[in-house]
């Protein structure tokens, strides 16, 4: 079993749809929780970044974190054609004081017109 | 344009050539990484470094050497080219590697390996 599980989608909704990407874990040691957000051919770039449980909101994204259940999500509300990538998530922890992370392999999210 | 600049951004090579695929930013960045992507894997770390002059080895390191002469560059070395390294590779660069510091990552190099 991998440490982060994502399933690979494809995700197909209608533009103006509420998204809801998912990701479990199994490392309880896992503090910090980040989304990435990847166009085709091109490389992720950070969407958001929350740490430890709880919700965090930047427009029409919201990330929540549920470590009782080891359980991340994304939400995207009023989604757009714009919004078509695949969505990583990536999470850390302290060991030894690295904060390398661990992805998962990804979620390609296609919104149609 | 600040960020990560990766050349090239495609090869082809022959089983047993070596390159250099290189990887330069100009934020000031003092971690450097290099990962590999393939369907179905996910983002595999190679190779990372923490600052100019210290690297060190990442998930899937066979195969590949670095260096980290300068706090901007960081290039990646194949020393004798697979077809089990046909993949997209792609440099990231973190001002520190700690928390609340996500990774900017390059456009990638895709690379082909025959």
């Amino acid at each position: 079993q991998k440490e982060v599980e994502q399933d690979p989608g494809p995700l197909s909704v209608p533009e103006g749809a509420i998204v809801s990407l998912n990701c479990t874990y199994s490392n309880s040691a896992f503090q910090y929780f980040m989304w990435y957000r990847q166009y085709s051919r091109k490389g992720p770039e950070l969407l958001m970044y929350t740490y430890s449980s709880g919700n965090k909101e930047d427009g029409r994204f919201t990330a929540q974190v549920d470590k009782s259940s080891k359980y991340i999500s994304l939400f995207i509300r009023d989604s757009q054609p714009s919004d078509s990538a695949t969505y990583l998530c990536a999470m850390s922890g302290t060991s030894g004081g690295s904060y390398i992370p661990t992805f998962g392999r990804g979620t390609s999210l296609i919104v149609h017109p | 344009n600040a960020g990560v600049t990766q050349t090239p951004k495609f090869q082809v090579l022959k089983t047993g050539q070596s390159m250099t695929l290189q990887c330069a930013q100009d934020m000031n960045h003092e971690y450097m990484s290099w990962y590999r992507q393939d369907p179905g894997m996910g983002l595999r770390l190679i190779h990372y470094s923490v600052g100019a002059g210290i690297t060190d080895q990442g998930e899937v390191p066979n195969g590949y050497n670095v260096s980290r002469s300068t706090t901007e560059d960081f290039p990646l070395r194949l020393l004798s080219a697979a077809p089990s390294q046909t993949s997209v590779y792609f440099c990231a660069s973190s001002y520190i590697q700690g928390p609340g510091y996500g990774y900017t990552f390059g456009s990638g190099t895709r690379l082909t390996v025959v």
